[in-house]
């Protein structure tokens, strides 16, 4: 079964501190991992998946398949980055996303 | 930008009542999807929809849940027979392809009492 782990439910930091958001996961396959962002009052909508390996908003994410994680990471947080953070995961061939708690990024000025 | 739209926002019923959650995908996507978070807890996927059938559900998607594409722009999602633990946000999702990401609606939150 594929199972998706967000150890902190919340994560404060302050503007300009590094900030990452940690995501484990457990599927004996290839699957693909994606980060999802939640605003205040707005809608869940992609953040960044893993097989694109870009940068969104300052944001980067690398699999790392022998620790099953799939870490969010940024150098310096913005205030505006304040928001729900989820891991979500696929497996190849289905459209299921399974999604991890989520944690709440608060970024304090 | 294109979005997904879900009404209404909110819905309250009584339980054992029938309630049709409504959702318009974006124009162009063929898959649809339903999820729905508990008050607290993780997102759960109910349901995947494509060329007019189910094409994958979870064990949370029992025979008192239904979907149907009534038409070339509604997605819905029917509640038979709601009881009290139905009570979640439930999100309506379209992607233009399987290996597409989903584009989510804002949401109906479904209390029912």
């Amino acid at each position: 079964a594929q199972r998706v782990t967000q150890p902190e439910k919340l994560l404060s930091v302050f503007k300009g501190a590094p900030v990452e958001l940690k995501c484990n996961y457990s599927y004996s396959g290839s699957p693909e991992l994606f980060w999802y962002v939640q605003y205040s009052r707005q809608r869940l909508q992609l953040l960044l998946r893993h097989i694109s390996r870009e940068s969104i908003k300052g944001f980067t994410a690398d699999l790392n398949k022998g620790e099953t994680s799939f870490h969010l990471k940024k150098p310096f947080a913005q205030e505006e980055d304040s928001a729900m953070y989820y891991c979500a995961l696929s497996r190849g061939g289905s459209e299921k996303l399974v999604f991890g708690k989520g944690t709440k990024l608060t970024v304090n000025p | 930008e294109p979005e997904v739209t879900q009404t209404p926002s909110h819905q309250v019923t009584q339980m054992g009542q029938e309630v049709i959650l409504r959702c318009v995908p974006i124009s162009n996507h063929l898959y649809f999807y339903w999820y729905r978070q508990i008050l607290g807890q993780k997102v759960e996927f109910l349901v995947s929809f494509y060329n007019n059938e189910i094409s994958e559900k979870s064990e949370i998607f029992d025979d008192q849940f239904s979907v149907e594409r009534p038409d070339g722009s509604n997605f819905t999602l029917k509640i038979r027979s709601t009881k009290l633990e139905d009570s979640a946000m439930y999100f309506c999702a379209s992607s233009d392809r399987a290996d597409s990401p989903l584009h989510f609606g804002n949401g109906t939150r479904l209390t029912v009492t």
